[in-house]
């Protein structure tokens, strides 16, 4: 298995732009987590999907993100508009069985907004 | 949301030496996890703990769950340059993650 897999892995941006980060999860796991890495906040959870369906969306900073995951095989994360302080890898992962299970990663995108 | 605390915070030291790297909670976990990041690669799990007192050994790498179940500490013997990267521990189950320990083994 390839893994997870994201693109792009690298992106650069101007403020007020659209972004959209995509990811593609282990072929027959059920779980996808997006997160955001950065070095003031470490990794935080963005939002976690089951089958298909948006569980957790409590760490979306705010309305200008978005994610969705249209079938088992493919998910987004959307920033509209982004802003320079969205700067930041964002990485996908995806479990099976969701929590208390392993959750792989992908390689993650680094994501600059000049 | 629970918070886990890592320390330290940077960690710097020879090859061949032994460190010992902590993570804390004030509150319980169900489980704990810890993974280990490289520059350029997402996390990847080395080892998840679920019972209060439990040791698990990878290799070089020894694991210890707390008998409150609050802490967890990883300690590793005999370093080697491949040890470097950043250690974080996870509450597997709110997907919480702490900051981190970033440790360079220098040859």
């Amino acid at each position: 298995d390839a893994g997870v897999i994201q693109s792009p892995r690298h992106e650069v941006t101007e403020m007020g732009q659209e972004v959209t980060l995509r990811c593609k999860p282990i072929s027959g796991h059920n779980s996808l987590f997006w997160y955001r890495q950065t070095m003031m906040r470490g990794l935080e959870l963005l939002i976690y999907f089951n089958n298909n369906v948006p569980i957790d969306d409590s760490g979306m900073p705010e309305d200008r993100f978005s994610a969705k995951m249209p079938n088992a095989s493919f998910s987004t994360l959307k920033i509209q508009p982004s802003e320079p302080r969205d700067s930041a890898v964002y990485f996908c992962a995806s479990s099976f069985g969701g929590l208390n299970t392993e959750a792989f990663f992908g390689q993650g995108t680094r994501l600059t907004v000049v | 949301t629970q918070l886990l605390e890592q320390s330290p915070q940077f960690l710097s030291i020879q090859e061949g030496e032994n460190l010992t790297v902590y993570c804390n909670s004030s509150s319980v976990f169900s489980s704990l996890q810890w993974y280990r990041q490289e520059p350029g690669e997402g996390p990847v799990l080395l080892v998840t703990v679920v019972t209060g007192g439990e040791v698990k050994k990878l290799k070089r790498l020894t694991f210890q769950f707390g008998d409150a179940r609050k802490d967890s500490s990883l300690h590793i013997t005999a370093a080697q340059p491949g040890d470097t990267g950043l250690y974080l521990c996870s509450s597997a189950r709110q997907l919480t993650f702490g900051s981190g320990t970033q440790l360079t083994v220098l040859p």
